[in-house]
Formats: C-alpha cells, sequence, structure tokens
C-alpha cells in the first residue's frame, strides 16, 4: 500500500504555468480516475478536479488535470499568489480489496 | 448547503480507542460515501475509509483491523473508531462526502478537521 508519488515542490511568478506530476501504477491511476485537492495553510483540503478533468461549480478554469497511463498532471495557468498552498492527488486503487490512495503532495510556491 | 462538523476527544492515551463523529447538516446520511480521512502534524493525507448506504464499509488496508465506521441514521452522523491507538495515530481527522462514484468522485464537503493528540 504506497502513496501515488508527487514532487515535493513547485514555484512560478505569478501569471506563470505551473504543472504538478502524479505517478502512480496499473492498479490505481492506470485503471481509474485521478482526484486532485488543493490545502491551504490550516485549512481542510478542498476538491479542485474529480474525474481525470472535471471541476466542480466555482473552481476556477486556471486549474486542468490531465492523465496518461499511470501519470497524471494538474496545471495551474496564471499563477497568483492566492495559489500557494499544497496540493494532493489521489486515486482509488483496486488492490486488495479497493481503497482510495492519496499522494505524497506538493507544497506550491508564488515567487 | 451541506456542512459537516467533527467531534470528540482531543486527547486519547496509547492503547485506548479514538473516537470521533461526524454531524452532517442540510442533507441526508442515509446517501452518498461518507469518509474518514486523517493528516498527521507536518505530513500528508491518509485515507482512512468509508460507509455507504447506511451498512456498507470499506477500509484503508494498513487500518483495517482496527478501524470501524458506522451511521446513526436518527441524529444523522457517522462516527470513526480506531483501537489500540499509539502516537502514530496522532492526526488532523478529518470527515468528508463524496460527490460522484467512489472510483472516480471526489471528497466535496470535508468538516473542518480535529486534532487527536495519542498521549499519556
Amino acid at each position: 500500500q504506497s502513496a501515488l508519488t508527487q514532487p515535493p515542490s513547485a514555484s512560478g511568478t505569478p501569471g506563470q504555468r505551473v504543472t504538478i506530476s502524479c505517478s502512480g501504477s496499473s492498479s490505481n491511476i492506470g485503471s481509474n480516475s485521478v482526484i486532485w485537492y488543493q490545502q491551504l495553510p490550516g485549512t481542510a483540503p478542498k476538491l479542485l478536479i474529480y474525474s481525470n478533468n472535471q471541476r466542480p461549480s466555482g473552481v476556477p478554469d486556471r486549474f486542468s488535470g490531465s492523465k496518461s497511463g499511470t501519470s497524471a498532471s494538474l496545471a495551474i495557468s496564471g499563477l497568483q499568489s492566492e495559489d500557494e498552498a499544497d496540493y494532493y492527488c489521489a486515486a482509488w486503487d483496486d488492490s486488495l480489496n479497493g481503497y482510495s490512495v492519496f499522494g505524497t503532495g506538493t507544497k506550491v510556491t508564488v515567487l | 448547503q451541506v456542512q459537516l462538523q467533527e467531534s470528540g476527544p482531543g486527547l486519547v492515551k496509547p492503547s485506548e480507542t479514538l473516537s470521533l463523529t461526524c454531524t452532517v447538516s442540510g442533507g441526508s446520511i442515509s446517501s452518498y460515501h461518507w469518509s474518514w480521512i486523517r493528516q498527521p502534524p507536518g505530513k500528508g493525507l491518509e485515507w482512512i475509509g468509508y460507509i455507504y448506504n447506511i451498512v456498507s464499509t470499506n477500509y484503508s488496508p494498513s487500518l483495517k483491523s482496527r478501524v470501524t465506521i458506522s451511521v446513526d441514521t436518527s441524529k444523522n452522523q457517522f462516527s470513526l473508531k480506531l483501537s489500540s491507538v499509539t502516537a502514530a495515530d496522532t492526526a488532523v481527522y478529518y470527515c468528508a462526502r463524496l460527490v460522484g462514484g467512489y472510483k472516480w468522485g471526489g471528497l466535496i464537503h470535508w468538516g473542518q478537521g480535529t486534532l487527536v493528540t495519542v498521549s499519556s
């Protein structure tokens, strides 16, 4: 039972595009959809993307998700200071009796 | 608007059972997947498990032997019990509700989280 792999950090200047990768395996990302969450300091996570690339109502279209094989990416375009947060990917894993697994998390810093 | 609120002791002794309740307002607990997630201080998120349709449960393989999630429909609440706790179980515990299917949906409604410390 291993977490999905994300880079520990990413950064960019305001207005730039930042991408965060999420690597898994055939039993999780390779078979199921990827979900992305944003966690601002001291707050509960917020759903950004579900079903690989769907945004809940209210999430800006600056956030987009994609998936290919056993990897996925979250892109933040037009980076803003309020985007500075931790970002987590997640997916269902079909192994064992099935369970949900989160990524290791990526801290995005706006320079 | 759906709102979730965790409640329970903030301090639990080692080897004892951690018990938390999540009170749901603005919607019925009889449908949807209701989940528990935890986050040790300074670390990442860990999925604990969910309950669906009042009686169907699924737990993290690493916690399965110690976890029970149940629903009280009369109070519109669901609960988490984690037995034989150690310091490694110290974390902020969140309750949340899924939107969509369990294989492709996301946790869209979250409680604010409650810190549980395991210490004698």
